[in-house]
């Protein structure tokens, strides 16, 4: 049971490349979100998912897209990397339970964009 | 803007002294729990208190909640060095659907 995987751990991008941040959760939980984490700001809602095929746009939506074809995967994609977007960027897996939602975490991908 | 802020965003410490870091948010909420992360890691639940709670203790871990102050408090009592960490508070999006964190407290304890 592995939980949440992230991959790539690390990346450097170039300006004005695109990547595919992935994220695979083997729990069978229903909601995943993608967050970035920048010093001095906490963690940032970037988009989430309730279910296959339904996502959502959180706090910092733009320069993302997300989609979820499956209940196990939840790609993150940057369209055109700007040095704005160097940040670590953290999948979670969310369960709900009487009302509450607990999360659980990959390991980050640590993204640098040059 | 994020829900939750933190208080205050680093605190240090010896050894055997309690912690104590602050929440305030901005909305009505069902609950709020806080999470830990350790340096270069992702985050891990500690402990949820709901609405119609006061306080909850878990281990070392005491939280209050004040939902009139629209406030939290996460107390660690008894601190150990392996205790140095971020410490967030979350609340839930919109009826459950993603969490909103703050900002962190930076929390270090030294031998």
């Amino acid at each position: 049971n592995a939980g949440v995987t992230q991959t790539p751990k690390f990346q450097v991008l170039k300006t004005g490349q695109s990547m595919t941040l992935q994220c695979a959760q083997d729990m069978n939980h229903e909601y995943m979100s993608w967050y970035r984490q920048d010093p001095g700001m906490g963690l940032r809602l970037i988009h989430y998912s309730v279910g296959a095929g339904i996502t959502d746009q959180g706090e910092v939506p733009n320069g993302y897209n997300v989609s979820r074809s499956t209940t196990e995967d939840f790609p993150l994609r940057l369209l055109s990397a700007a040095p704005s977007q160097t940040s670590v960027y953290f999948c979670a897996s969310s369960t709900a339970n009487q009302g509450s939602i607990f999360a659980f975490f990959g390991q980050g991908t640590r993204l640098t964009v040059v | 803007s994020q829900q939750g802020e933190e208080d205050p965003q680093a605190l240090s410490i010896q050894e055997g002294e309690n912690a104590t870091m602050n929440c305030s948010y901005k909305t009505s909420i069902n609950n709020l729990q806080w999470y830990r992360q350790n340096s270069g890691r992702g985050l891990v639940h500690l402990i949820l208190i709901r609405s119609n709670e006061r306080e909850k203790h878990s281990g070392r871990l005491r939280v209050t909640l004040d939902t009139s102050k629209k406030s939290s408090s996460l107390l660690i009592t008894a601190s150990r060095a392996a205790d140095t960490a971020s410490y967030f508070c979350a609340t839930a999006r919109q009826a459950g659907t993603a969490l909103i964190f703050g900002k962190g407290t930076t929390l270090s304890v030294s031998s």
